[in-house]
């Protein structure tokens, strides 16, 4: 099946850095990708949808300069989490669409294994 | 989308059935109900679909009441690994703007030796 590989896998920083995750199609071509956040027994809470080529949509409440996605290829998103705090320690994962066209076949979303961040 | 309604947590032994169910009363016409799992640490991994029809993969198989307000997704011989939270989710494939998936809370599954 189609894998998407995350990377890091954990991270662990000082407050006020920045930490970039990347978000990697490994067999196909992604036109969308997804980014995650999931605090410790909590569910996943989409923070934004980024396409190729253009800018990334933010969810409601989720800062666009607090947290810069990149998605400059087909294959590629990135993450950075900028000036880092503790709150901002999560679980961070992402998914990619493979396939294009207006119809959203679900199955065909891949998800990465997650970043782990821990910020001191 | 349509809301869905799941146990918090199940219990179950390893190598019996594990039943997982899962209400979607106000489910429409267009859509479809989705499962997927997320092991600890980890991505959530997509198991089964289905619109109408009973479903079976080499994963699970997905019961849908013939009213389609609810469904359950059964794993034939549950292992330790099948240990995980499982994600019930009613979306419509329609996509344009509203192509999210949002997940609920889930119900944890703990497989027990």
């Amino acid at each position: 099946g189609a894998v998407v590989s995350q990377h890091p896998s954990r991270v662990i920083c000082k407050s006020g850095t920045s930490v970039k995750i990347e978000c990697r199609s490994l067999d196909f071509q992604a036109t969308t990708m997804f980014w995650y956040r999931q605090f410790p027994k909590k569910s996943l809470m989409l923070m934004a949808t980024s396409n190729e080529g253009s800018k990334a949509t933010y969810e409601q409440g989720v800062e666009k300069d607090k947290f810069l996605i990149n998605h400059a290829s087909l294959t590629l998103s990135t993450l950075t989490v900028t000036s880092a705090h503790p709150e901002d320690s999560s679980f961070y994962i992402c998914s990619a669409r493979r396939g294009t066209g207006g119809e959203m076949l679900y199955e065909k979303l891949f998800f990465g294994s997650g970043t782990q961040l821990s910020v001191l | 989308d349509a809301k869905t309604t799941q146990p918090p947590s199940m219990d179950c032994a390893e190598g019996r059935a594990a039943n997982l169910p899962c209400n979607h009363s106000t489910i429409s016409g267009n859509e479809y109900v989705y499962w997927y799992r997320q092991i600890h640490s980890q991505g959530p991994q997509y198991i089964i679909h289905g619109l109408k029809n009973n479903e079976t993969n080499e994963m699970a198989s997905l019961i849908i009441t013939e009213d389609r307000k609810s469904s359950t997704l059964i794993l034939p011989h549950a292992t330790l690994r099948d240990t995980a939270v499982y994600y019930c989710i009613v979306k419509s494939n329609s996509g344009g703007s509203n192509y999210k998936l949002t997940f609920g809370k889930g119900t944890l599954l703990t497989v027990n030796p």
